[in-house]
């Protein structure tokens, strides 16, 4: 069966610092992967999503990159972080673009200081 | 660009007690939509999920939801609430870039349930 793994769950980072979010997901091969956001009464905002190793697609443009250094590995990242950075993060997958049905991984709760 | 409205930030219904949760969509094609719940510091799981054929959709725990595409809507329903249900619920709706899919949600709407 197929699992997705998101950490850390919770982080404390002080404005300024970088951020390394990491999402893997098991039990599949070419997923396509995406990058939410969560922030306080807004829904979920799609950030990055990937379709293969190395292919990257921005939604927003803002303080984030996004990188797929292997197949079932996405990874979240700022070179520093701003306060309106915190919210909570959400790595999905679906196995292929026919197949409209999101796994969600647990979350990460960033809370930039 | 395809948008999703749920009207209603926040419902409490009594246990036992039906259920409606509204969502509208705006979309220019066949929209493909979905409803998802979320417990608090969760990710989201998916109840159910439409795409084409029976317009009332049947999903995990009890719920459905039923497609208008005259109304423009995708409510989500449950006979009897239990006190389980509880959480943040999200409609969406997908669309195919050609490339990928990608899921539009709406802001969600908190559901309380009093004993």
């Amino acid at each position: 069966s197929q699992t997705i793994h998101q950490w850390p769950a919770t982080l404390v980072q002080p404005v300024g610092s970088p951020l390394s979010l990491e999402c893997t997901v098991e039990g599949t091969s070419n997923p396509n992967l995406y990058w939410y956001r969560q922030a306080a009464g807004r829904g979920l905002q799609l950030l990055f999503y990937s379709v293969g190793i190395g292919q990257i697609s921005s939604e927003v443009p803002q303080n984030l990159s996004a990188s797929r250094p292997q197949d079932r590995q996405f990874i979240l990242s700022s070179k520093k972080l701003l306060l309106s950075d915190s919210g909570f993060y959400l790595c999905a997958w679906i196995r292929t673009k026919a197949n409209y049905g999101y796994t969600f991984g647990s979350g990460t709760r960033l809370t930039v200081v | 660009a395809q948008s999703v409205t749920q009207p209603d930030i926040h419902i409490t219904v009594s246990e036992g007690a039906s259920l409606e949760l509204r969502c509208n969509y705006s979309y220019g094609a066949t929209p493909y939509l979905f409803w998802y719940v979320q417990s608090p510091g969760q990710g989201l799981q998916l109840l159910l999920k439409y795409f084409s054929g029976d317009t009332l959709v049947q999903g995990i725990k009890g719920f459905e939801a039923e497609f208008k595409r005259s109304q423009s809507s995708f409510n989500l329903r449950k006979p009897s609430v239990h006190w389980s249900d509880a959480a943040e619920y999200f409609c969406a709706v997908g669309r195919n870039t050609g490339t990928a899919s990608k899921l539009t949600f709406g802001t969600g709407t908190r559901l309380q349930v009093t004993l």
